[in-house]
């Protein structure tokens, strides 16, 4: 059974840092490609960030380019997300997604339970 | 920047009821829109890849259908367990979602 668990949520002040880990299991992780989602409280969801396989290729949406870094350890089949000078419009739920492997549909099959972030003072 | 635009926001409906969601993008930058189902405090689920492409274990009361900037999701007969709100999405865009409202 494909399973994708985040942790590493909570409170931070404005400014502050926090690391998301994503730990999967039940499949091949280093076959797939992974991505970051969130969704802040009572709206729509967020493409964050998106990382290969092998690393070799690495994106981010605007709105966290240069403070969020998105890494993957396939050895201990784990994703990590570093997100550095939080604002408040980074509050939400995020969730790791599987991207399904069938080339150019870009579609996320297995999505994690998600961690709530709160940026607050 | 590419927007997807889905309608309605809302419907409202009843059980057996036949259901349409359209997803609209404002460029055709890619033939495959994928859909999603999200219940309250839940992650979403994958229902429909690559336009009309079922998801394992996805009951076929599910169908997607769609080409250049415009694609639709289909619900045969609403059923209770359907309840829920909708998003497309292609690559990095999601649409605002359509909440399944029971009537």
């Amino acid at each position: 059974e494909v399973q994708l668990v985040e942790s590493g949520g909570g409170l931070v002040q404005p400014g502050g840092s926090l690391r998301l880990s994503c730990a999967a299991s039940g499949f091949t992780f280093n076959s797939y490609s992974i991505n970051w989602v969130r969704q802040a409280p009572g709206k729509g969801l967020e493409w964050v960030s998106y990382i290969s396989s092998s690393s070799g290729n690495i994106y981010y949406a605007d709105s966290v380019k240069g403070r969020f870094t998105i890494s993957r350890d396939n050895a201990k089949n784990s994703l990590s997300l570093q997100m550095n000078s939080l604002r408040d419009e980074d509050t939400a739920v995020y969730y790791c997604a599987r991207d399904g492997g069938v080339p150019g549909t870009h579609h996320f099959d297995y999505w994690g339970q998600g961690t709530l972030v709160t940026v607050s003072s | 920047d590419i927007q997807m635009t889905q309608s309605p926001s809302s419907l409202s409906a009843s059980v057996g009821d036949r259901v349409t969601i359209t997803c609209r993008a404002s460029q055709n930058f890619d033939s495959y829109l994928n859909w999603y189902q999200q219940k309250p405090g839940k992650a979403p689920k994958l229902l429909i890849f690559a336009t009309s492409n079922l998801h394992s274990g996805v009951t076929s009361r599910f169908s997607g259908s769609g080409s250049g900037t415009d694609f639709t999701l289909t619900i045969s007969s609403l059923q209770p367990e359907d309840f829920a709100t909708y998003y497309c999405h292609q690559r990095d865009k999601f649409g605002q979602g359509t909440k399944v409202e029971i009537k």
